[in-house]
């Protein structure tokens, strides 16, 4: 079946630009995650959602950065007045609820100039 | 907090040869524990889990891992490396109780010689 995809695979901004970057989940996935790879700090959690809630928003590095999920599905991940040190890879994982293995998407790659 | 090691940062080896690759946690009850696989400008691939049960546990494309709560170990196995293994292997710990919310270890790059 569809695994996770996410939109765009690539995307290069100014920076002080807002980006969104989207997930779709596998379907029937109730559990949704956003994670954020980059050299320096390696994979690093953001944000969990359980349906359209997030019961854990720990990982979220300061308040430019939200996300919403919609209708159990999609999510959006935005990032507002992008600054240089938001420069990752942008990956997102579901699974069937917070019980189980999480499969990844193969990420969004953000480039703040 | 939990937190997981992986000693090796790159690790080399001939195709046809044996493969281990270590993973420490550090977590105070009973952990998930995943190994996955990351090639170049690709998303993480999962390669195997362990929630409980029996301590060894088979995964895709040949892998292996062995739980050992004495040790505080998750390694990863394989007994004969294709050229095609090349890649970022990534060992990660779940909280308590649940898979979500991650936490990776480094990261152990491997590279296969023909």
């Amino acid at each position: 079946g569809a695994g996770v995809s996410q939109s765009p695979s690539n995307k290069v901004t100014e920076k002080g630009k807002d980006v969104e970057l989207r997930c779709d989940p596998i379907s029937g996935h109730t559990a949704l995650y956003w994670y954020r790879q980059s050299l320096g700090q390696g994979l690093e959690f953001l944000i969990y959602f359980q349906g359209n809630s997030a019961p854990d928003k720990s990982g979220l590095p300061s308040d430019r950065f939200s996300a919403e999920r919609t209708g159990g599905s999609v999510s959006t991940l935005t990032i507002q007045r992008t600054q240089q040190e938001d420069s990752a890879v942008y990956l997102c994982a579901s699974s069937r609820d917070r019980m189980h293995e999480q499969y990844f998407g193969p990420g969004t790659r953000l480039t703040v100039t | 907090a939990q937190s997981v090691t992986q000693p090796d940062i790159h690790i080399t080896v001939s195709e046809g040869a044996s493969l281990e690759l270590r993973c420490n946690y550090s977590y105070g009850a009973t952990p998930y524990l995943f190994w996955y696989v990351q090639s170049p400008g690709q998303g993480l691939q999962l390669l195997l889990k362990y929630f409980s049960g029996d301590t060894l546990v088979q995964g895709i494309k040949g892998f292996e891992a062995e739980f050992k709560r004495s040790q505080s170990s998750f390694n990863l196995r394989k007994p004969s490396v294709h050229w095609s293994d090349a890649a970022e292997y990534f060992c990660a710990v779940g909280t308590t109780g649940t898979a979500s919310k991650l936490t990776f270890g480094t990261g152990t790059r491997l590279q296969v010689t023909l």
